[in-house]
């Protein structure tokens, strides 16, 4: 079975700090895709990042890096330096591609980030 | 601007109503997707479309249907709506996964918050 576990529901910063969003998903799949986006207070779900299952390279853009690692399942989300505008749910998706080809979303993180 | 256009933002329904949720994209996708979003469940596939009048069952296809009838446009429906169908339903699309490039994601439209009294 596919799954994706989020196992922070909320977690909660003072501006500035760095903060990691754990996300570790399941699939007997070889060939996937894993997705964040970000659901800020206005509602709509922003892409930030797509990462190819054999593509462990591990990537940063601004503040943002992650890190896959497939030999743990997990796919980690760093926000360097917070900032309040970062206060979101992210969500964790994981596509697969061998057969149906769907997107399996974990339960989200809520960040607040406080000034 | 390539969008994912939801045909509500806000819709309140009674109970037992037949409920037409809309959703259109312009980027002329393959696939198309309809997920619904609740607290602490984060979002469940209800059902998908690989192609007109193509449809697949997600996660929780029970209570609902869908309608394919043209490739920009993907329907979800209630047949009798009911007060546990209180939620916010998101629509999705993409490329079929053969012609992805390296940015290719799916899409999602703003949602639409269904209330069912």
């Amino acid at each position: 079975a596919q799954k994706v576990t989020q196992a922070q529901t909320e977690i909660s910063v003072v501006e500035k700090e760095d903060v990691t969003l754990d996300c570790v998903y399941e699939t007997r799949d070889t060939t996937y895709y894993l997705f964040w986006y970000k659901q800020p207070p206005s509602g709509e779900l922003v892409f930030l990042i797509r990462r190819n299952s054999f593509d462990e390279q591990n990537e940063i853009s601004g503040r943002y890096s992650w890190n896959f690692q497939k030999s743990t399942s997990s796919f980690n989300f760093t926000i360097t330096a917070s900032q309040v505008v970062d206060s979101a749910v992210y969500f964790c998706a994981l596509f697969l591609i061998q057969g149906a080809q769907k997107l399996v979303f974990g339960q989200g993180t809520r960040l607040t980030i406080n000034p | 601007d390539v969008k994912v256009t939801q045909s509500s933002r806000y819709l309140v329904k009674r109970t037992g109503e037949k409920v037409f949720l809309e959703c259109v994209q312009d980027m002329d996708h393959e696939n198309m997707f309809w997920y619904r979003q609740d607290p602490g469940l984060g979002l469940r596939l209800i059902y998908f479309s690989y192609d007109v009048k193509m449809k697949e069952k997600g996660d929780i296809p029970e209570g609902y249907s869908v309608s394919r009838e043209k490739k920009e446009r993907f329907s979800l429906i209630l047949e009798s709506a009911s007060t546990n169908q209180t939620s916010m339903y998101l629509c999705a699309s993409s490329q079929e996964v053969g012609r992805w490039d390296r940015n290719e994601k799916l899409l999602f439209g703003s949602g639409t918050q269904l209330s069912v009294l």
